[in-house]
């Protein structure tokens, strides 16, 4: 079935420092990708989405492009700042669902 | 105004005890979700309802029963509470089933439920 593998946290930076968090999914036909965020005691909330091959969706800094070739939709920021420290998940729309990634929980130290 | 809102924010209560979440959503949305969240942060779907009507039910025990009273509103009952209930319970909401042509979850701030 459908389905996305993100890479293992916990991922630790500094601030200013390159982001990228892998995903890749698995799917029939072309489904739509996302990105959410979830702060610390708070619920998930969309950071970007794509909806169809080469789409790059952007936001807060934070931009990722849908690569049908390598079936993948990494998460990069140029410069984190401790703000970001935060959970984040990758996600597949489905017919009836969203497939969530297992979250890469990511902390910027000062 | 809030977008999705649970009530209560925490629950705490023994075990072999009934108790609910209720779940309100003023988006004007056709589908409504509870999901579960573990300590590890996995999150897993429980249920869907599309303009009331049940789409998804994974599985999950019967001691939980989630009811959708109109489109605005999704509650989820959990009977005889075990200890492995004890989660961050999510209600969210979208226009549209799933998210395949693009549409978006609205999460609600959710309910940390601890059976003791």
């Amino acid at each position: 079935g459908d389905s996305v593998t993100q890479m293992e946290g916990p991922v630790t930076l500094s601030e200013e420092a390159f982001l990228t968090i892998n995903c890749t999914y698995t799917a029939t036909g072309y489904p739509s990708l996302f990105w959410y965020v979830q702060y610390p005691g708070e619920g998930l909330q969309l950071l970007l989405k794509a909806t169809k091959a080469d789409d790059k969706g952007s936001n807060k800094g934070f931009e990722a492009t849908y690569r049908k070739e390598t079936t993948s939709f990494h998460l990069e920021k140029g410069s984190v700042q401790v703000s970001d420290s935060a959970v984040y998940f990758c996600a597949l729309g489905g017919n009836n669902d969203m497939r969530f990634g297992a979250g890469t929980r990511l902390t910027v130290k000062p | 105004d809030t977008a999705v809102s649970q009530t209560p924010k925490y629950l705490v209560t023994q075990m072999g005890n009934d108790k609910s979440i209720k779940c309100e959503q003023n988006l004007g949305h056709d589908t409504m979700y509870w999901y579960k969240q573990d300590s590890k942060k996995f999150l897993k779907i429980m249920f869907s309802y599309n303009n009331k009507e049940l789409i998804i039910n994974e599985t999950v025990p019967n001691r939980f029963s989630p009811k959708s009273p109109d489109k605005a509103h999704l509650n989820l009952h959990i009977n005889s509470l075990e200890l492995g209930d004890s989660a961050v319970y999510f209600c969210a909401s979208s226009q549209g089933r799933g998210g395949r042509s693009g549409n978006e979850q609205f999460f609600g701030p959710g309910t940390r439920l601890t059976v003791l």
